[in-house]
């Protein structure tokens, strides 16, 4: 099964700057890669996912993600927060073919005026 | 449309009872995904169902676990004897047919189980 890091446990930032949440897997395989936000009292929802093809990936938002195979990373990027971006952060990646998601602990991102 | 619902929202029981929770899927969603999350932690895969049948249980802790899902649409977690650390937030999720893997997963709101 794959092992997901996610480097910051919290991500305190200003409103308009930009963010990077940092990700990691463990294996070199073929793999998906999806980032998931969950809004609070709210269910986990798809920002994005990297399945083949370009690396630089575009989700709803304003969110983007790049895939680095060779640094096994998957960042997420926004230049310019909003408040409404206040919530917690899941990475996951499934291998080629299959289908559960192995999940990192998540990262919260709190947005301040 | 509606999007996946979970029952209960909640649940406090005492350790030792039996529980089940409930999952409806999104309409004419073929696969149903059982997770858990713990306090600080990302979920953690349990169960996939394809259909009527249980694809993969390879993440079921232990036997006091299983689920069923017998028409192919809701789905029943159900955990004998709870113990204390079994309290988590229980999460179902569904897809259109996974085929080769990489499809959206739609998530339901939880449940929060509090074994006492």
């Amino acid at each position: 099964a794959q092992s997901v890091t996610q480097l910051d446990s919290q991500v305190p930032v200003f409103e308009e700057a930009p963010v990077e949440l940092r990700c990691n897997y463990s294996s070199s395989v073929s793999v998906y890669l999806f980032w998931y936000v969950q809004y609070p009292n709210q269910g986990l929802q798809l920002l994005l996912k990297y399945l083949s093809g370009s690396t630089l990936v575009k989700g709803i938002n304003g969110f983007e993600a790049e895939f680095n195979k060779s640094q096994t990373s998957f960042h997420l990027r926004k230049p310019s927060v909003h408040i409404s971006d206040t919530a917690e952060y899941f990475c996951a990646v499934s291998d080629l073919g299959d289908y559960k998601l192995s999940f990192g602990a998540g990262t919260t991102v709190t947005v301040r005026a | 449309g509606a999007g996946v619902s979970q029952t209960p929202s909640n649940k406090v029981t005492e350790k030792g009872k039996y529980v089940e929770l409930r999952c409806d899927p999104i309409s004419g969603h073929t696969a149903l995904y059982w997770y858990r999350q713990s306090l600080g932690q990302g979920p953690e895969f349990l169960i996939y169902f394809q259909g009527t049948g249980a694809a993969d249980d390879s993440g079921l802790p232990n036997d006091r676990f299983f689920a069923v899902r017998p028409e192919g649409s809701v789905s029943t977690l159900k955990i004998q004897r709870t113990e204390r650390g079994d309290s988590a937030v229980y999460l179902c999720a569904s897809s259109l047919t996974s085929g080769t893997g990489g499809v959206e997963q739609f998530f339901g709101p939880g449940t929060r189980l509090t074994v006492l």
